[in-house]
């Protein structure tokens, strides 16, 4: 069975530029999951989605960020304009329905912003 | 805001030594998990938990769950080398949102 894939793994932009992540959860997976990962520290839930409907996107920097998941299935997560604060690793899980079930990580996209 | 706070934040220990590390929260959690992950990775499960008191066993790692549903502890008996990560536990409040705790990055010494 694949796992959640992600790209880019790398990303290098300058503030106030635009970057945008991809996702594309395990076949089936109703629940997908957009963290940020500061260096050191836990994830963070930028946005969780059940379906193409979110469940919860109150972390989530509106004024710069933005995510769709459009017909329920992959995913893409926007940021614009960046700033050097945003530099962190962004990290997509996907998992099945309901409380308790095994959240599965993609490995990541490593943003740096300069 | 992390709802749920790990301790220690940092702990390096020689191989063969137990270790404990553990999670707290103010809140109560329907469920718990813990999440080893290891560098350019992402988190990987290693146990749920669910019942209150409930413990588990996964070989040299016993997982507990608090009476009150509001802590956590993990155990790790004679460490070794690869055991060394980031270690983390996550918990669903309220809504089914997934929230992870702060992190515990441990570094066995050969």
């Amino acid at each position: 069975e694949a796992g959640v894939a992600q790209s880019p793994r790398y990303k290098i932009i300058e503030k106030r530029q635009s970057v945008a992540f991809w996702c594309n959860p395990i076949s089936g997976h109703a629940t997908l999951y957009w963290y940020q990962q500061i260096l050191g520290q836990g994830p963070k839930l930028l946005i969780q989605f059940q379906n193409n409907g979110v469940v919860d996107d109150s972390q989530l920097p509106k004024d710069r960020f933005s995510a769709e998941r459009l017909k329920g299935v992959d995913s893409t997560l926007k940021i614009q304009p960046a700033k050097l604060e945003d530099s962190a690793v962004y990290l997509c899980a996907s998992s099945s329905a309901g409380q308790a079930t095994e959240a599965f990580f993609g490995q990541g996209t490593r943003l740096t912003v300069v | 805001t992390q709802l749920l706070e790990q301790s220690p934040q940092f702990l390096s220990i020689q191989e063969g030594e137990n270790l404990t590390v553990y999670c707290n929260s103010s809140s109560v959690f329907s469920s718990l998990q813990w999440y080893r992950q290891e560098p350019g990775e992402g988190p990987v499960l290693l146990v749920t938990v669910v019942t209150g008191g409930e413990v588990k066993k996964l070989k040299r790692l016993t997982f507990q769950f608090g009476d009150a549903r509001k802590d956590s502890s993990l155990h790790i008996t004679a460490a070794q080398p690869g055991d060394t990560g980031l270690y983390l536990c996550a918990a669903h409040f309220g809504n089914e949102k997934l929230t992870f705790g702060t992190g515990t990055r441990l570094t066995i010494i050969p």
